[in-house]
């Protein structure tokens, strides 16, 4: 299986900040990578996909980067619905995995 | 709008057989190239993928879980089931299933969730 190691696993920031998440790839997956927000009691919700590719309704604050092995989930101006949990998930290779997640918390 | 919603035991014990259902409302399950699939989250833990069921019917397993899993579907009721045997509580969880997408070759886009169902397994 490919591995999907993120860091940091916690972090806080204040509403206006720049927070940036990276997910490794335990080999390269191209630019099959995706990225979920998870609020507490809610199913994840898909936000990136194809590394880059914001889904549907997603606002623009949200961006993704990277390829083969390195990636990065980038919010710009936090705002305060944005501190949820984020996985990263690769879909390259079968089963799809994911990483072990980020809790993003109020400073 | 699409909607899923989960159904099954909340509670079961040790080497009993899980039987979950999927319903879904606002698309066909026999939609052509859809897939349709489930997920797993231990409580505090991250996401796990069960196994998927396609459009034609043609099932995709974990191969972690493949020994025990089956995945079915009934179009007359437009639901796909999970059917897991031999529990433990290392399968204690919230399950959820989810419409996949496609994109560019994957089908491994997780774009619409049910609310999930937490499972716990115990004696």
């Amino acid at each position: 299986d490919f591995q999907m190691a993120q860091s940091p696993s916690s972090l806080s920031g204040s509403v206006g900040d720049r927070v940036t998440i990276t997910c490794r790839a335990s080999q390269s997956i191209k630019n099959y990578l995706n990225w979920y927000q998870q609020k507490p009691g809610e199913a994840p919700k898909l936000l990136i996909y194809g590394t880059s590719n914001l889904q549907s309704g997603v606002p623009s604050r949200f961006s993704g980067s990277g390829s083969g092995t390195d990636f990065t989930l980038t919010i710009n101006s936090l705002q305060p619905e944005d501190f949820a949990t984020y996985y990263c998930q690769q879909s390259y290779s079968t089963p799809p995995t994911f990483g072990q997640g980020t809790r993003l918390e109020i400073k | 709008q699409l909607q899923l919603q989960e159904s099954g035991p909340r509670l079961l014990k040790p080497s009993e057989t899980l039987s979950l259902t999927c319903s879904v409302s606002g698309d066909s399950i026999t939609t052509d190239a859809s897939y349709w699939g489930w997920i797993r989250q231990p409580p505090g833990k991250t996401l796990e993928w069960i196994g998927s069921i396609t459009y034609s019917g043609y099932t995709y397993y974990n191969p972690s879980l493949k020994s025990r899993l089956t995945v079915s579907r009934d179009t007359s009721k437009n639901h796909f089931s999970l059917r897991l045997t031999s529990v433990t509580a290392s399968d204690t969880a919230i399950y959820y299933c989810a419409r996949q997408r496609s994109d560019s070759g994957t089908y491994f886009l997780f774009e619409t969730w049910g609310q999930g169902t937490l499972l716990l397994v115990s004696s």
